[in-house]
């Protein structure tokens, strides 16, 4: 079956754009998550949301980070006014009810210039 | 202090050997512990979950304990493609499935 899609792979954008990242959970998967993955570094959480719950919003670096989930499947996570910093490889996971394990899509690499 | 705190490495072993790897939280309450494999360039995915009592899946073994706070991997006549990054995960505590990855412990298994 399908995986974790994420749009677009490669984003190369300049300092002070906005910039979206889409994320296509797994059908049926209540919880998505976001997590940012700088060269050679750990993947660090940014947002987690569960169903119709209020988003765990804890992990946002800076009030320029956003997410939305729209329909509890697709997930949309923007920066405004990007940063140098911002550059990273974005992650989104998937997950089902009940169990433990998430599924990652491939990541969208940001790159700002 | 990290949440998660792991030995980056890189751990150069040959193919056959066996190695250990140890990841430390801070977190007394934390309630789950897992190791994820990532692979260069590549998603995370689910090695295997650590229970209480240690578990084994294959040439893989985890263990928890608790009083320490640690977790380990210990892995069994390496091989080639083992060579990976290893990413130790907590999930912070109840009532949340929010987890906290380290930055992982780099392998490079060797022929």
């Amino acid at each position: 079956g399908a995986g974790v899609s994420q749009s677009p792979s490669n984003k190369v954008t300049e300092k002070g754009k906005d910039v979206e990242l889409r994320c296509d959970p797994i059908s049926g998967h209540t919880a998505l998550y976001w997590y940012r993955q700088s060269l050679g570094q750990g993947l660090e959480f940014l947002i987690y949301f569960q169903g119709n719950s209020a988003p765990d919003k804890s992990g946002l670096p800076s009030d320029r980070f956003s997410a939305e989930r729209t329909g509890g499947s697709v997930s949309t996570l923007t920066i405004q006014r990007t940063q140098q910093e911002d550059s990273a490889v974005y992650l989104c996971a998937s997950r089902n009810s009940g169990s433990y394990e998430q599924f990652f899509g491939p990541g969208t690499r940001l790159t700002v210039l | 202090r990290k949440e998660v705190e792991q030995d980056p490495g890189p751990f150069n072993v040959p193919e056959g050997a066996t190695v250990a790897f140890n990841c430390t939280y801070s977190n007394s309450a934390s309630q789950s512990f897992f190791w994820y494999r990532q692979d260069c360039r590549k998603e995370p995915k689910l090695l295997m979950s650590v229970y209480s009592s240690g578990n084994e899946d294959g040439r893989f073994t985890a263990q928890l304990n608790r009083a320490s706070q640690y977790i380990s991997l210990l892995i069994r006549d390496s091989k080639l493609s083992d060579s990976a990054t290893y990413l130790c995960v907590v999930r912070a505590t109840s009532g949340t499935y929010k987890y906290i990855f380290g930055t992982g412990t780099r392998l490079k298994v060797l022929a």
